[in-house]
């Protein structure tokens, strides 16, 4: 089975410049996450979708940021503009639908650099 | 409100037990998880205890956990190097969302 898949792996842009993150789910999970990693702050949530539809984005950082989820097999996560204080690991998240046992599943996160 | 909570760092010697500890604050939570992070890398699931369970085994992995308390453990049975990672416990919350404590950095040496 093909896990959570983020795209690009590295990206390293100037301020001021539009970036994209990009995140495929696993097949059939209803729940999808974006978090943000860094030294100072740890893992932080930023916003959190169920059937496509943002549940909770009250950890996104600012208006620069902003995210979508146009369809169950892709989500996007934007920045415009980009600051150098948005340098971080970010990773996205799914998980199956339901009360019980429902782990989250990460990809392997997108290391972002803001020069 | 929902907080998770760990220390930050441990270090033991190879082939010594590891004992990484958190406390949480929902009561209701039904599952509480440990993910493991190597460098680089994206939270792995490493395991996971129903709240109804007092302790659960897999292998080199032993979680207590206590309810009453509010306290979760994971021991890591003959710690090795490659063990070295750091330690995420969550527990459940609304909607799927977990709710992640700081993180525990294990360092192992020899």
């Amino acid at each position: 089975d093909a896990g959570v898949i983020q795209s690009p792996r590295h990206e390293v842009t100037e301020m001021g410049q539009e970036v994209t993150l990009r995140c495929k789910p696993i097949s059939g999970h209803n729940s999808l996450f974006w978090y943000r990693q860094t030294m100072m702050r740890g893992l932080e949530l930023l916003i959190y979708f169920n059937n496509n539809v943002p549940i909770d984005d009250s950890g996104m950082p600012e208006d620069r940021f902003s995210a979508k989820m146009p369809n169950a097999s892709f989500s996007t996560l934007k920045i415009q503009p980009s600051e150098p204080r948005d340098s971080a690991v970010y990773f996205c998240a799914s998980s199956p639908q339901g009360q019980g046992y429902q782990p989250q599943h990460f990809g392997d996160g997108t290391r972002l650099s803001i020069l | 409100g929902e907080d998770v909570e760990q220390s930050l760092f441990l270090s033991v010697r190879e082939g010594d037990s590891s004992v990484i500890n958190c406390t949480y604050t929902d009561s209701s939570s039904t599952y509480l998880y440990w993910y493991k992070q190597e460098p680089g890398a994206g939270l792995q699931l490493l395991t996971y205890i129903f709240s109804n369970m007092d302790m659960k085994q897999d292998q080199r992995l032993t979680v207590l956990l206590n309810k009453k308390d509010k306290h979760l453990s994971l021991r890591i049975a003959d710690t090795q190097t490659g063990d070295s990672a750091i330690y995420f416990c969550a527990e459940k919350g609304g909607y799927n969302k977990l709710i992640f404590g700081a993180g525990t950095r294990l360092a192992v040496h020899p």
